[in-house]
């Protein structure tokens, strides 16, 4: 069965600071990996994903991920946050055959002035 | 523009009433899902449609009822039964109902209160 860990459900970051949220999954092969983004009172909206190929992954407002299969790990991270990307971040997985996916409990994320 | 479509955003539910959300996608996909979404709990699933006319049961069914009479719909009711039917919920679409690499598109949500 498939699992997704993220530890820290609450990341304080001042504003220019390196972001790093963390992504942990259970899984027996290596899966499809996500991360979206939750604005307040609104849906998911897809930051980036690992599908095949390259480990590191980058997508849009200057997130990127690195999937690494040593550390069954996928975290999230940006170079120098924003007031914007506050918001709340969840990681998601899929095996890759059939179409379940499994979300982590969710990483709130605020970015101090 | 293609998307998902939920209404109303802000729902509000007398005790013993059933109410009905509303998801309707333009993207042609076929598979439609409905998640419930609690503080700090993340994304529940609550039930899912890989074909019209199909679903299945997810993690949290019991108090709700779906259905998939046309590709574009996947109505979520939430009944009487569901004892705790406060929550955000969310729906969702995926082109390909046999492989999850395209991920999925989400909704807006709608807020369901019970007063």
């Amino acid at each position: 069965a498939q699992s997704v860990t993220q530890l820290g459900s609450h990341v304080s970051v001042s504003e220019g600071a390196l972001v790093l949220l963390r992504c942990n999954y259970s899984s027996s092969v290596p899966p499809y990996l996500f991360w979206y983004v939750q604005y307040p009172n609104q849906g998911l909206q897809l930051l980036l994903k690992y599908t095949t190929g390259a480990t590191l992954v980058k997508g849009i407002n200057g997130f990127e991920a690195e999937f690494k299969k040593s550390e069954t790990s996928f975290h999230l991270t940006k170079p120098s946050a924003h007031m914007s990307d506050a918001a709340e971040y969840f990681c998601a997985v899929s095996p890759n055959t059939g179409n379940q996916f499994y979300f982590g409990t969710g990483t709130s994320l605020t970015v101090i002035p | 523009d293609g998307g998902i479509t939920q209404s109303p955003k802000y729902l509000f539910r007398k005790e013993g009433q059933n109410v009905t959300l509303s998801c309707e996608q333009n993207l042609n996909h076929d598979a439609m899902y409905w998640y419930r979404q609690d503080p700090g709990q993340g994304l529940r699933l609550i039930y899912y449609s890989q074909i019209v006319n199909d679903f299945q049961k997810g993690d949290i069914a019991e108090g709700y009822s779906v259905s998939r009479e046309k590709k574009e719909s996947f109505p979520l009711t939430v009944t009487s039964a569901q004892k705790n039917p406060t929550a955000f919920y969310l729906c969702a679409s995926s082109a390909d109902s046999g492989r999850a690499n395209y991920g999925y598109t989400f909704g807006s949500g709608t807020r369901l209160t019970v007063v």
